[in-house]
């Protein structure tokens, strides 16, 4: 299975909105609702921030939100925190029981 | 508190063997389905292999399919990659990861694996 494309960096300014989109294709994002969104700092592992398209786990600010339109998922962050400076990920799960990873988008606050 | 803990990082040489470890702890362990994933320097994630709670099937991407093998002792709260014939491709860090909802919801702190002679 091929990545899904993410742009590979967006940025903002403290308190804007940025949205990060994420196109798979109809074997992957546009056939399930299983799209999730991971936050990584450097050198530290993978963080949940969205499951199942628009879901937020636990613990998750709100400012954190997800969507999706046929083979394209998006991650939005609102007002938008020094904090929120990181790497993120977009993941599907595809046909035949596999997942597939975005390429990342580097966030710049 | 959920922890996995990941181990057996090494340096190994192209055509080498290698074992990783993950323990669990923090939840009970049969009930979920776990992941392997890796992500080489400087680079992004990359997801290597899926085992469910049975451990009866597993998945991987063509990438690594033939060469790793998941694995998971229930009894033991372990999950292990056998990773033959490996190539300098594959040095990355691996993670283990908890799947819920065909999401990851813990991931360990990562073992780093280099593969050069």
């Amino acid at each position: 299975q091929s990545a899904l494309t993410q742009p590979a960096s967006v940025s903002g300014s403290p308190g804007q909105s940025i949205t990060i989109s994420c196109t798979g294709t109809n074997s992957d994002v546009g056939n399930y609702d299983r799209v999730s969104w991971y936050q990584q700092h450097p050198g530290k592992a993978p963080k949940l921030m969205i499951y199942e398209v628009s879901q937020r786990p636990s613990g998750v600010s709100d400012r954190f939100s997800g969507s999706k339109s046929g083979n394209t998922a998006s991650l939005t962050i609102s007002g938008l925190q020094a904090e929120d400076e990181a790497d993120y990920y977009c993941c599907s799960y595809g046909r035949g029981g596999s997942w597939v990873f975005g390429g990342g988008t580097t966030l710049t606050v | 508190e959920v922890q996995l803990v990941e181990s057996g990082g090494a340096l190994v040489q192209p055509g080498g063997s290698l074992r990783l470890s993950c323990v669990a702890s923090g939840f009970t362990f049969t009930s979920y389905s776990m992941n392997w994933v890796r992500q080489a320097p400087g680079k992004g994630l990359e997801w290597i292999s899926y085992i469910p709670t049975s451990g009866t099937r597993t998945w991987y991407p063509d990438s690594v399919k033939g060469r790793f093998t998941i694995s998971r002792d229930n009894a033991k709260n372990s999950l292990y990659l056998q990773m033959n014939s490996v190539r300098v491709e594959d040095t990355a860090v691996y993670y283990c990861a908890r799947d819920v909802n065909y999401s990851l919801d813990y991931w360990g702190q990562g073992a780093r694996v280099t593969v050069s002679s």
